[in-house]
């Protein structure tokens, strides 16, 4: 099947553990994203990537990095995990051309006890 | 910095009716609009994408106008029924490809 695959659908873990989401996309896509959906429904982006570069950083705590190690992954790695990290995060990717929208993941949720 | 808002926040009407979700945003410079549908606990589907020189997309009972000028756009839902109850959001792909989203509109479709 042609689409976004996120690892793991959901993730259990506690306040200062180290976590990672892993996303693939066999679409052929060149940029990748990552959102979050924050307990108030609202999806804002966090990263994107274009061909294994950082494109776009919004305000994120350095203890979010992702890593592409090709242009058809992006991974999304968390450090000293935290209650406010508790989430459902959102892997999406889109192609070149702009009359193309975007294809998103399934979603990851995340709750940190 | 663009900024969506998807007016009414929720609905609730009853099967058969038609219904019309809006959207509007700040900054007009956009290379296309989106509409995707969530279900709760779920990811997001994608509904409908009007290009930028787009006025309108329709698929099945759905139809999707685009204003870019007044920065508006509207879903529109013929005959709803009970399996189009979701949340409805509406995203907006502008300068450096970031895809905006707003606020949704959480729609319930009774029987």
């Amino acid at each position: 099947d042609t689409a976004v695959s996120q690892t793991p659908k959901y993730l259990v873990t506690q306040m200062g553990n180290d976590k990672s989401i892993k996303c693939e996309q066999n679409l052929g896509h060149d940029t990748m994203y990552w959102y979050k959906q924050d307990s108030k429904k609202f999806l804002k982006i966090m990263f994107s990537y274009n061909n294994k570069e950082l494109i776009i950083n919004e305000t994120v705590p350095n203890r979010f990095s992702p890593k592409s190690p090709d242009k058809a992954h992006l991974n999304l790695h968390i450090n000293s995990l935290e209650l406010g990290d508790s989430a459902v995060y959102f892997c999406a990717s889109s192609p070149r051309d702009r009359d193309y929208g975007y294809t998103f993941g399934s979603g990851t949720r995340l709750t940190v006890v | 910095k663009q900024e969506v808002t998807q007016i009414p926040a929720a609905l609730s009407v009853p099967e058969g009716e038609n219904l019309v979700l809006n959207c509007s945003f700040t900054d007009s410079a956009i290379y296309n609009l989106q509409w995707f549908r969530q279900d709760p606990g779920k990811g997001l589907t994608s509904l409908l994408l009007i290009q930028s020189s787009q006025r309108e997309q329709t698929s099945g009972r759905l139809n999707a106008s685009l204003d870019k000028s007044s920065g508006r756009s509207t879903l529109y839902i013929a005959a709803s029924q009970p399996g189009d109850s979701a949340t409805y959001l509406c995203a907006v792909q502008s300068s450096g490809d970031k895809l905006t989203f707003g606020t949704g509109t959480r729609l319930a479709v009774r029987p």
